[in-house]
């Protein structure tokens, strides 16, 4: 059954740069048709779609991050990563990693338990 | 970005009530909306999809109806672990959005 796993640093320093990633169990994603995604989640606040993307290397982000977000695939460890640089104290959420089931407009049937990340110094 | 606004954003109610929350877009969203349930400390999980098609293993005391820009969840005789706080979803048009979420707790 598929499961997805998010991992990284729980304590960012502001300005530096956010990385997780999320490793997918029951599933590969360079064979799948899905689309793996990134959605974050302030404390105590509502859900922030951060960014989709499909194994062909198209990625689609939040407009709101864009230019701050990456997101990419390593194949060989069946993983997805994120990347989000310059961080401040309003990137502080739980970050959910998970998949949209064959197309990017869609939406998310599968969800990691999420990593907590603050950010201080 | 579509605005989705839910109501209310906070619900009292009692085990085997019937409750309803309601999703508001800004836009026409055609059949891309989505409802989830979020329990505390827990990752949100799909209820429901593509506003009326209920995702495996929801129990159907849990339906979606509505079109155009107005969307609501119907909750049939709540059980205790119900209680938790719900999220619509667009998927319509870009960028994906949430509602701000509706909590629901014990009356």
């Amino acid at each position: 059954q598929l499961q997805l796993q998010e991992s990284g640093p729980g304590l960012v320093e502001p300005s530096e740069t956010l990385s997780l990633t999320c490793s997918v169990s029951g599933a590969s994603i360079s064979r799948s048709n899905d689309y793996w995604g990134w959605i974050r989640q302030p404390p105590g606040k509502g859900l922030e779609w951060i960014g989709t993307f499909f194994r062909s290397g198209s990625t689609y982000y939040n407009p709101s991050l864009e230019s701050r977000v990456t997101i990419s695939l390593d194949t060989s460890k069946n993983q997805f990563s994120l990347n989000l640089t310059s961080v401040t104290a309003a990137d502080r959420a739980m970050y959910y990693c998970a998949r949209a089931p064959l197309s990017v407009m869609r939406y998310f049937d599968h969800w990691g338990q999420g990593a907590l990340v603050t950010v201080s110094s | 970005a579509i605005q989705l606004t839910q109501s209310p954003s906070s619900l009292s109610a009692s085990v085997g009530d019937r409750v309803t929350i309601t999703c508001r877009a800004s836009e026409d969203l055609s059949s891309g909306l989505a409802w989830y349930q979020q329990n505390p400390g827990k990752s949100p999980r799909l209820l429901i999809y593509d506003v009326s098609t209920l995702e495996s293993g929801v129990p159907s005391r849990f339906s979606g109806s509505g079109s155009g820009t107005e969307f609501t969840l119907t909750i049939t005789s709540l059980q205790p672990e119900d209680f938790a706080t719900y999220y619509c979803q667009q998927f319509n048009r870009f960028p994906i959005t949430f509602g701000q979420g509706t909590r629901l707790d014990f009356k």
